[in-house]
């Protein structure tokens, strides 16, 4: 049975720090894992997915990691801003998608 | 013009009631799903349709049941409400039933008193 966890589940930073958020999965046979991002009240928004063939993926100032053999994925936030305030929850796809408890990131102007 | 959208956004409701929530997506999309996200954060995968048909259906009560009348709607109906029904209801869509990218609507406050 495929679980998914998520370290630390709440972080706090000053503006302009880099920071990691960790996702580890217990089963590697995935299709690929997603990470999102959800604002308080609202839905989730996809932010990027690295198929299982891949290493990695870019997008502006993220960069999401993934090492299908040892069960993890990283999320690399460059020069946070206020505005990535935000839950951040991983999920991998096996055939369905099974989220992490997700990661409550606040960014301190 | 919102790719996937429910209603209502906030229900309140009383135990024992019967209550509906409602999804549309606009995008083509095949396949719809319902999550539940608790009050601890997490979500799970409740059903997912793939054009009018359920393709998965997770150990969920069968007070709920799922109605799907056409590929861009999914609906979620709940008999006999309990106080662990109240949860954020999301529904997500995606191309097909593949490993796709989903998109989620704004999700569903459900809160039975």
């Amino acid at each position: 049975k495929q679980e998914v966890t998520q370290i630390p589940a709440a972080l706090s930073v000053p503006e302009g720090e880099n920071l990691v958020l960790n996702c580890s999965f217990t089963d590697s046979a995935i299709y690929n894992l997603q990470w999102f991002r959800q604002d308080p009240g609202k839905g989730l928004t996809s932010l990027l997915l690295i198929q299982s063939s891949q290493r990695e993926q870019t997008s502006g100032r993220l960069n999401a990691s993934l090492d299908k053999s040892s069960g993890r994925s990283t999320l690399y936030i460059a020069a946070s801003q206020p505005g990535d305030s935000a839950t951040y929850l991983c999920a991998v796809e096996g055939g369905k998608l099974i989220f992490g408890q997700g990661t409550e990131l606040s960014v301190k102007p | 013009d919102t790719a996937v959208s429910q209603t209502p956004k906030y229900l309140v409701t009383q135990m024992g009631n019967d209550k509906s929530i409602k999804c549309e997506q606009n995008l083509g999309h095949d396949t719809m799903y319902w999550y539940k996200q608790d009050s601890k954060k997490f979500l799970k995968i409740m059903f997912s349709y793939n054009n009018k048909e359920l393709i998965i259906n997770e150990t969920v009560p069968n007070r709920f049941s799922p109605k799907s009348p056409d590929k861009a709607h999914l609906n979620l109906h709940i008999n006999s409400l309990e106080l662990g029904d109240s949860a954020v209801y999301f529904c997500a869509s995606s191309p097909n039933s593949g490993a796709n990218v989903l998109t989620f609507g704004a999700g569903s406050r459900l809160t039975v008193l």
